[in-house]
Order: C-alpha cells, then structure tokens, then sequence
C-alpha cells in the first residue's frame, strides 16, 4: 500500500528557532494534510493543501504542496515551548483514503 | 475539545477478550471514522461510516467490526483480543464523506495483557 515517510524522525530546537519538516510519498496525491498532536488529545488539522506548488499560511506555521505533488513541507517561525508535540502528515489521492505518516516529534528546549 | 465524545478513556483487558469502544460524533456530523495508532506509529485507518451506512474499509482486521447507529454515535468492537491490540483508536467525525472537515476526539487507550 502507499507509505508516507517524514524526516526527521524527531528534532530538538531552541525556543525561538525555525523548524523544518517533510512527508515525502512514492505515490501523487491530491490533497495533503498537516496535523499536530499533542499528549493525551487526538491530532488536530494545522493546514490543508490542495493544489500542486500551494504555500498555505497558519499563524507561525507555513506548508508546501510539493510540485512533483510527492512531497509536502511544513515549516514553523520563532518556535515557543508550546509548539511542542508530533506533527503528522496525511495525503490522498483521487477515490483513495487517507494515509498517515509516522510523525516527527518536536522539543522545543526554553 | 473538539465536540468528538470517546469512551472510555482508559480501557485494560486481558488476552481473548472481547471490548466495544463508543463515539459521539459532534452534533449534526454524518461521517464517523476510526483509526488505530499503535504506539509511535501513524494512524491506521480502519473503517468510515457515512449516515450509518459503512462508506470505505481500511486495514480492519476481520476480528474488528464497527457500525453506526440511527443516532449517528458509533462503536468499534474487538473481538478475539491479542497483545499487538494494543494501541491508541481514535475517532474522527465530519459533517459530509469527505475527511477534510474531520476533527479527531481524545482517544480511547487500550492495554491488552
């Protein structure tokens, strides 16, 4: 079946640094979602893209659709404490179900 | 809160076991989802039911069986249960098929020993 990968695996930063991830699919997907899941509470939906080369903003969070529409980005600003947790990446293509990546955690050390 | 009810929080049962986990939908939502997230892992979709009918099955073990009742609330049950049952399952609930529109509730934490 199809596979997501993100990287990293888990990242420890300084408050105040940028943060970088990716979802990286062999397969084209339609649609690409970004989630943040914090201990003990389901994900929660950050941002949605649907369309090859989309930048969609969030406050301090900021996500790409790839263009070979095989990849996504999720990039955060001035990281704080509370941006702590793992943040999951899920695509679908056309008809299909959604399929979830194993998540990068993030640290975010004071 | 996301208005997605689960229940219980916290269940722990023994091997061969049989349990039912409980969701309510936010009110006026018609999908209800579920997946399962073993631990460090992603989420595992199981099965969705739209307006009570069984609308798209994932890698749902033939032990596992949902539905979803006139009320819209829905339960999974887990029949025959093993160690690697062991997980997180969540629900999902959006107010049409589509996942977009999906909020996840809190979880239900089941230990199998």
């Amino acid at each position: 079946g199809q596979q997501l990968n993100q990287s990293p695996q888990s990242m420890f930063i300084q408050e105040g640094e940028d943060v970088s991830m990716n979802c990286t699919s062999s397969s084209i997907f339609n649609t690409w979602l970004w989630y943040k899941q914090e201990p003990g509470e389901g994900p929660v939906l950050l941002i949605a893209l649907y369309k090859a080369g989309e930048l969609t903003s969030n406050g301090r969070l900021t996500a790409q659709f790839g263009i070979t529409r095989k990849d996504s980005f999720l990039n955060i600003s001035a990281s704080i404490p509370s941006d702590v947790g793992i943040y999951f990446c899920a695509g679908q293509n056309y008809g299909q179900n959604f399929v979830f990546g194993p998540g990068t955690r993030l640290s975010v050390l004071p | 809160d996301s208005g997605v009810t689960q229940t219980p929080k916290h269940l722990i049962t023994a091997t061969g076991q049989r349990v039912t986990l409980r969701c309510s939908p936010r009110s006026g939502d018609l999908s209800v989802y579920w997946y399962q997230q073993s631990l460090d892992q992603g989420l595992q979709f199981l099965i969705q039911y739209y307006n009570g009918e069984e609308r798209a099955k994932g890698n749902i073990l033939e032990r596992f069986s949902a539905q979803q009742f006139p009320d819209l609330h829905s339960e999974l049950n887990l029949s025959s249960l093993e160690l690697g049952d062991s997980a997180l399952y969540f629900c999902a609930s959006s107010p049409t098929r589509g996942f977009t529109e999906a909020f996840f509730g809190q979880g239900t934490r089941l230990t199998v020993v």
